[in-house]
This record gives structure tokens, sequence and C-alpha cells, in this order.
């Protein structure tokens, strides 16, 4: 059974670079996309972007000019780098994996990391 | 980018059925796919494509899709349906390639 466990910085100062890491336990990078997501307090989800076992990435247009995200599938695991952080990026940050399939879902989702912005 | 359109909130007695809505443009190609969240925890799916359920995931939860509006369905609503839903799809405008989430719609089992 697949599982993600990730991990990364918790606190960070107004425009530090956040830096978050998700490892795949379980499963094959290929034939999958493998997203950001994250929730700011009491609010809904926004996607922040994805990347395929190739490096292929897609990104959120609000945050493109700030994120990366990377893949290193000798560890199996994927990460994101999101730079010049403010206090509107307080948030709980959750990785995810995209079957390519015809149909498009997220079927195994990380446990999220609370990440506050704070000076 | 596109938007995803849900009722912040319902209410459903228990045991009755209870019909979540999502509306959006991105919906007339893609299938939506719905999500369970409850307080504290990740995101759980539990409806994508036409109409599939991961396993472990109870039959009374079921999905439909209807030119720009999908809709999450619960057939005899337990307790423990009481939970936040979103939905999200494929979004291809802007010619960019990317994802949408609805803002998500409180359910509240009575």
């Amino acid at each position: 059974q697949v599982q993600l466990q990730q991990w990364g910085a918790g606190l960070l100062k107004p425009s530090e670079t956040l830096s978050l890491t998700c490892v795949v336990y379980g499963g094959s990078f290929r034939g999958h996309y493998w997203s950001w997501i994250r929730q700011p307090p009491g609010k809904g989800l926004e996607w922040i972007g994805e990347i395929n076992h190739s490096g292929s990435t897609n990104y959120s247009p609000s945050l493109k000019s700030r994120v990366t995200i990377s893949i290193d599938t000798s560890k199996n695991q994927f990460s994101l780098n999101l730079s010049y952080v403010t206090a509107a990026d307080t948030a709980v940050y959750y990785c995810a994996r995209e079957p390519l399939t015809e149909y498009y879902y997220m079927d195994v989702w990380g446990k999220g990391t609370t990440v506050t912005v704070s000076s | 980018s596109s938007e995803l359109t849900q009722d912040p909130a319902v209410s459903v007695a228990l045991g009755q059925t209870v019909r979540i809505t999502c509306q959006g443009d991105s919906l007339r190609s893609y299938y939506a796919s719905w999500y369970q969240q409850k307080p504290g925890q990740a995101p759980v799916l539990v409806i994508y494509g036409e109409n599939s359920r991961p396993s472990g995931i109870p039959d009374r939860f079921s999905g439909s899709s209807s030119g720009n509006t999908a809709s999450l369905t619960i057939t005899g609503a337990q307790a423990e349906d009481e939970a936040d839903y979103f939905c999200s799809s494929r979004d291809t405008s802007d010619d960019h390639l990317g994802v949408v989430f609805g803002g998500g719609t409180k359910l509240t089992v009575l």
C-alpha cells in the first residue's frame, strides 16, 4: 500500500524559502503525477503544482513565480520550494499522488505539514 | 484559471439523502473528483470519474455530472459523514494545465 511521508521546516520568517519533501513508500513514481496542495487555516484547498517521473511540471499561475517542484527518483521523493514567503503562505501543506488515468483525481495523500510564517 | 463553486454549508437529517453540488466551466470537459475532510485530517478521495469509489468507501456515496455541474450524493447519511467536502477537476483554461478545487461544503448531519 502506497504511503506518502512528508517533512520540512514548520516555522519560517518572511522572505525565507519554504522547503518540503515527500517520500513515496510502497509504490513507483512512474504512471503518476505528484502534487502539492495547501490549506490556509480555516480555508479551502489550493493546488500548488505537480510533477511527473520525468520531471515535467505544472504550476498554479498565482504561485508560479515563486514555486519549484523537483523529483529525485533514486530516493523515491519529490520536493517543494516556495520562495519569499509571507504570512499569506501560512498553511497546512499536503503532498498527494495523481494516477495517470483517463480521469483526474488524487488517491493517496500525505498527512500534512503545518507551516507558519511569522517574524 | 477556472473556478469551482460549492455551497458553503449543507445539512441533512440522519439517514436521509443529501446532494452536494459543484459548478464550473472545467466540468464541461473533465469529471470532478470529490474529497472528504474531517477536522485535523488529510482529505480522503471518495468519488472519481463517472461514478467510481476507491476501495473502502461506502456505497452510499455516489457521483454524477451534467453540463457544468457535478454532484456528490450521500444516500442514507450517517453521523460519521459529517465533514467538509471538496470537489476538484483538471483545468485547462488560460492555455495551461492545472488543477482547481471548489471552496468546500461543510456537511452537518442532524
